[in-house]
């Protein structure tokens, strides 16, 4: 079964360090999605992304966050400049098309100190 | 976005189906209805999606009445692996972003 690849699988770093999480979507995907959970809370939306450009961020996704398909293969979020309130499990996701569900990755464990 | 309510917490024995029930009384005309299973740690996993009557697959049923405000999943014969929160989540496929939008879900506990 196609999976979405994600790395690191945990990663830790110091408060105002630039982070970037990495995605390998499904190959014949089209669409494209950050989640984050923080530990003990709900699963979160911060942006979806198609046809190479983002289509729609939630209130969390602010100036410090980006996104990015560089080859067509990755999908990257990074964070500028992390805050200790980053800290959560960030999932990437795609999907076909409108009418299919998501597949979500395994998610990266963001540990900001 | 419609509105979901569902059981916080529900607990079951194997080999016993289970059904668990999602209030959507706001759900929109061109909304449809989707369930997602998480395990700890883990990213949602797509269950089943449908928009009236029922929808079967492999994994689970899906109900849902012909006024569209509830729905029912059902998991029939469950194991100890089937624990798990499971997410009821309504939209539009068609909404260009296509975010979910997840509550708090419910916490299914099997036990032997």
């Amino acid at each position: 079964e196609p999976e979405v690849t994600q790395t690191p699988s945990h990663q830790v770093t110091q408060m105002g360090q630039e982070v970037i999480l990495r995605c390998v979507p499904i190959s014949n995907h089209l669409y494209f999605y950050w989640y984050r959970q923080i530990l003990g809370q709900k699963v979160e939306f911060l942006v979806s992304f198609y046809n190479n450009e983002i289509s729609e961020k939630s209130e969390i996704f602010d100036d410090q966050f980006s996104v990015e398909r560089p080859d067509g293969s990755n999908f990257t979020l990074k964070i500028r400049s992390t805050k200790l309130e980053d800290s959560a499990m960030y999932f990437c996701a795609s999907r076909t098309g409108v009418f299919y569900g998501y597949t979500f990755g395994s998610g990266t464990r963001l540990t900001v100190v | 976005l419609a509105k979901t309510t569902q059981p916080i917490s529900m607990d079951s024995y194997e080999g016993q189906e289970v059904n668990i029930t999602c209030s959507h009384n706001n759900i929109a005309t061109n909304d449809y209805i989707t369930w997602y299973q998480q395990f700890p740690s883990q990213g949602p996993r797509f269950i089943i999606q449908g928009y009236k009557t029922k929808v079967t697959n492999e994994v689970a049923s899906l109900f849902i009445p012909a006024d569209r405000k509830s729905s029912t999943l059902s998991l029939p014969r469950v194991s100890l692996s089937d624990t798990a929160v499971y997410y009821c989540l309504v939209g539009d496929p068609y909404n260009q972003g296509g975010k979910l939008i997840f509550g708090q879900g419910t916490e299914l506990s099997v036990k032997p």
